[in-house]
């Protein structure tokens, strides 16, 4: 089975300064490994995926994430955070050696970038 | 990125009703899709997944009588709520794949049912 844990319910962060959003995982084959972010009363919105190949990981508005595949961590960063990327960040995983299994999210963690 | 869409945005009906909720991948082919719940300030919950042309497969604890879900085509999945109570309130997001293996899972905006 696989899971997903985002320690931080919330994070706080003074625009301008760089944010990271913690995810850890737990799977039995090849880790996918995705963040999304919501808005309110939206969908969820794709930032970026590791599959495979280099550990660091380029994504939408200027995210990124480094997979270390020893700390089984998949942390979500910016280095200049604005208020607009205030939101619900998910972090998820999927078995990549079991065909086609759904994403196991993580609770989410609410970002909130202080002017 | 790939685009999906889900209609309607939100829903109100009365108790003993049943809605539709109709979930289409725009520009490209869903070989699944997925149907999540997700309840305020909460994670996304996965209700079930469907293949198109074949019966859904529901995660433990979801009756499959309740939540009657259609994948007849590779754009478009349907879930019904059917005989809906105010505790099938929720917000409910489909999200579809194209080819199997690394193929990112694209999410619908979202719908919002109360149920009165």
């Amino acid at each position: 089975a696989q899971s997903v844990a985002q320690p931080e319910d919330q994070v706080n962060v003074a625009e301008g300064n760089p944010l990271t959003v913690k995810c850890t995982y737990s799977v039995s084959g090849n880790p996918y490994l995705f963040w999304y972010v919501q808005y309110p009363n939206r969908g969820l919105q794709f930032l970026l995926k590791y599959i495979t190949g280099d550990n660091l990981v380029k994504g939408s508005y200027g995210f990124e994430a480094e997979f270390n595949k020893s700390q089984t961590s998949f942390h979500l960063k910016k280095p200049s955070a604005l208020v607009s990327d205030s939101a619900l960040y998910f972090c998820a995983v999927r078995d990549g050696g079991s065909g086609n299994t759904p994403l196991v999210f993580g609770k989410g963690t609410r970002l909130s970038v202080i002017a | 990125g790939a685009v999906v869409s889900q209609h309607p945005s939100w829903v109100i009906c009365k108790s003993g009703t049943s809605v539709k909720i109709e979930c289409r991948s725009l520009d490209f082919q869903a070989t699944t899709m997925f149907w999540y719940r997700q309840f305020p300030k909460q994670s996304l919950m996965l209700m079930a997944t469907s293949n198109e042309g074949s019966k859904a497969t529901y995660e433990q604890g979801v009756e499959k009588d309740k939540f009657l879900i259609n994948h007849a085509s590779l754009t478009l999945s349907t879930l019904t709520v059917t005989s809906a109570h105010p505790e099938d309130s929720s917000f409910y997001i489909c999200s579809a794949r194209g080819a199997a293996g690394g193929s990112t899972q694209y999410f619908g905006p979202g719908t919002r049912l109360t149920v009165l």
